[in-house]
């Protein structure tokens, strides 16, 4: 059974720094990996998807990185923003199953 | 722990009949519930957002006659996939929040149309 582990749980930074986000997950045997973005009581914001074949993805101040051998993957943010508060979950894909994190809380102080 | 419970976890149905997918909350109570799929090789992308007792909110491009959505208690909230076509076919999955903390995600169901 896949089993996605995040750490930290929680994060909190001042603005302007940079982070980097942690992945870890059980099976390798993965279709692809993505990262989310979660406000409060809203529905996710899919950031960034990795497939099996790639090892990283970018968008804007977000890199995302993936190690399946070794079953990590890492998001790194750079230069964060108060706006950038929130929970970052990531998912990993297998067959016909999709396995969360339990996601890191991030705070960016202003 | 919360437990989402999603039901059923794959089904197959021919093309034109309609399908039911359910989401339940066991131990609490959720106003909102989200719906997401996921088409192969893709991203995980919300559909709608189920609020209880009112209408749900359809993402921009959503048909929300093709996929009708009830959540008429706080705890179960069902979409269902009305003349379903082989394009229907994908991963959904649902999610309830518990306050303005986490996220609790159903095991998802994966529909084939043939």
């Amino acid at each position: 059974k896949q089993e996605v582990t995040q750490i930290p749980a929680a994060l909190s930074v001042p603005e302007g720094e940079n982070l980097v986000l942690n992945c870890s997950f059980t099976d390798s045997a993965i279709y692809n990996l993505q990262w989310f973005r979660q406000d409060p009581g809203k529905g996710l914001t899919s950031l960034l998807l990795i497939q099996s074949s790639q090892r990283e993805q970018t968008s804007g101040r977000l890199n995302a990185s993936l190690d399946k051998s070794s079953g990590r993957s890492t998001l790194y943010i750079a230069a964060s923003q108060p706006g950038d508060s929130a929970t970052y979950l990531c998912a990993v894909s297998g067959s016909y199953q999709l396995t969360f994190g339990k996601g890191t809380k991030l705070s960016v102080i202003p | 722990g919360a437990v989402v419970s999603q039901h059923p976890s794959r089904v197959i149905c021919k093309s034109g009949t309609s399908v039911k997918i359910e989401c339940r909350s066991l131990d609490f109570q959720a106003t909102t519930m989200f719906w997401y799929r996921q088409f192969p090789k893709k991203s995980l992308m919300l559909m709608a957002t189920s609020n209880e007792g009112s209408k749900a909110t359809y993402e921009q491009g959503v048909e929300k006659d093709k996929f009708l959505i009830n959540h008429a208690s706080l705890t179960l909230s069902t979409l269902t996939v009305t003349s379903a076509h082989p394009e229907d076919s994908s991963f959904y999955i649902c999610s309830a929040p518990r306050g303005d903390a986490e996220a609790f995600f159903g095991q998802g169901t994966r529909l084939t149309v043939v």
